[in-house]
């Protein structure tokens, strides 16, 4: 079936560095993409989005790029605080409205 | 986008018991609604979609019979985990549709004992 995986299940970075979280998707028809943080005992906390007519994305301190000729995703969060220590996912929107979430990247933000 | 409140936020219950966890949309009319479960270190797994007013559509291997839907206004959806066992222990998470971005609520851990 359709998926959408990561490629690192776990990213330590020092605090003040930046971190990349990269993510691998299969639907070819996905034409909308978003990135979702999510802490510990809580729901999904939305970061960012980009659609496919759309290669760079920027918020404040993070940048979502698509590569849709290898179907890859990634977000680069910009000197990275101890409060961006979470899990996060990347999500495909093949359907509408309904979301496949990738298995989740932890990010360790050490002092 | 929607700002989504779930309730209860935890609740420990007997096996073979019934829990309902209601999901409310505070400012979007929600015609829409999912309901995800999210095991320990897992991603988040489409259940269900919850519609207003008719049948929820399940996604494939999830019990229609034991997970009950109800949508019956447009700002509240319910799911009732029946005959809770203990391997239905998770973290169950409900989201509106209709106001791109999906908003999630903040979750209810089910434990069952």
């Amino acid at each position: 079936g359709e998926s959408v995986g990561l490629h690192l299940p776990t990213l330590s970075v020092q605090e003040g560095d930046n971190s990349i979280i990269n993510c691998a998707y299969s639907n070819s028809a996905s034409d909308y993409f978003i990135w979702y943080k999510q802490e510990s005992g809580k729901g999904p906390q939305f970061i960012i989005d980009i659609r496919s007519n759309m290669d760079k994305r920027q918020g404040q301190r993070v940048t979502v790029l698509l590569n849709k000729t290898v179907k890859h995703l990634s977000l680069q969060i910009a000197a990275t605080q101890p409060g961006d220590s979470a899990v996060y996912f990347c999500a495909e929107n093949p359907l509408t409205d309904k979301l496949i979430f990738g298995t989740g990247t932890r990010l360790q933000v050490f002092p | 986008g929607a700002v989504v409140s779930q309730h209860p936020s935890w609740v420990i219950c007997k096996s073979g018991t019934s829990v309902k966890i209601e999901c409310r949309s505070l400012d979007f009319q929600a015609t829409t609604m999912f309901w995800y479960r999210q095991f320990p270190k897992q991603s988040l797994m489409l259940m269900a979609t919850s519609n207003e007013g008719s049948k929820a559509t399940y996604e494939q291997g999830v019990e229609k019979d034991k997970f009950l839907i109800n949508h019956a206004s447009l700002t509240l959806s319910t799911l009732t985990v029946t005959s809770a066992h203990p391997e239905d222990s998770s973290f169950y998470i409900c989201s509106v549709a209709g106001n791109s971005p999906l908003h999630f609520g903040n979750g209810t851990r089910l434990t069952v004992t």
